[in-house]
């Protein structure tokens, strides 16, 4: 497609429950990030990768989150156990030469 | 992270300049960005301004940079409605690939 394509774009899920979000980059681009919006807050760097390999995954907030890129392409964003702190919007972008293009964001609701 | 400072709101009359600004921490920031996000959609780049400038215009939008304060500002001018949103500054240390977000300043304009 033209842009980072992010789904689901909503998702509502009960606390403890396992959630997979994908990301779907700009054709060719090779770094994508995720990142994770809470309400009224600018987005948090969560990880990076550079091809298939995750080059800095230091935001990841602890070993409930993993981040998977296995042909260099498609990402997803693997959440488990999930807690209500989770709740929050998580952007994804995709770079070829510096400048950031986001997708819509997954907008993760946990009860 | 690095810390990127933004005041959280603004509001200016139709057809007025605004003005957006930003302080950020890393001196070895090769790149400083301003994004716009409009509700319910990602963020979306409008302009960047490489470290070795202190000045850069874009049509409406006129980017400032003093380095030796570490400070960035947006400048819109002739404000329209459309140009309501949330505006963050971001930068792009030398270190790495990583960017870093302000929390965003929400921009409202008054008809």
């Amino acid at each position: 497609g033209a842009g980072v394509s992010q789904t689901p774009s909503n998702k509502v899920t009960e606390k403890g429950k396992y959630v997979e979000l994908r990301c779907d980059p700009i054709s060719g681009h090779t770094a994508l990030y995720w990142y994770r919006q809470s309400l009224g807050q600018g987005p948090e760097f969560l990880i990076y990768f550079q091809g298939t390999g995750a080059a800095d995954d230091s935001g990841l907030p602890n070993d409930r989150f993993f981040a998977v890129r296995p042909e260099g392409s498609v990402s997803t964003l693997k959440i488990q156990r999930t807690e209500r702190g989770d709740s929050a919007v998580y952007l994804c972008a995709s770079s070829l030469q510096g400048e950031l293009f986001f997708g819509e964001g997954s907008r993760l609701t946990v009860l | 992270g690095e810390d990127v400072e933004q005041s959280l709101f603004l509001s200016v009359r139709e057809g007025d300049s605004s003005v957006i600004n930003c302080t950020y921490t890393d001196s070895s920031s090769t790149y400083l960005y301003w994004y716009k996000q409009e509700p319910g959609a990602g963020l979306q780049l409008l302009t960047y301004i490489f470290s070795n400038m202190d000045m850069k215009q874009d049509q409406r939008l006129t980017v400032l940079l003093n380095k030796k304060d570490k400070h960035l500002s947006l400048r819109i001018a002739d404000t329209q409605t459309g140009d309501s949103a949330i505006y963050f500054c971001a930068e792009s240390p030398n270190t790495g690939n990583q960017f870093y977000f302000g929390t965003g300043t929400s921009l409202t304009v008054i008809p």
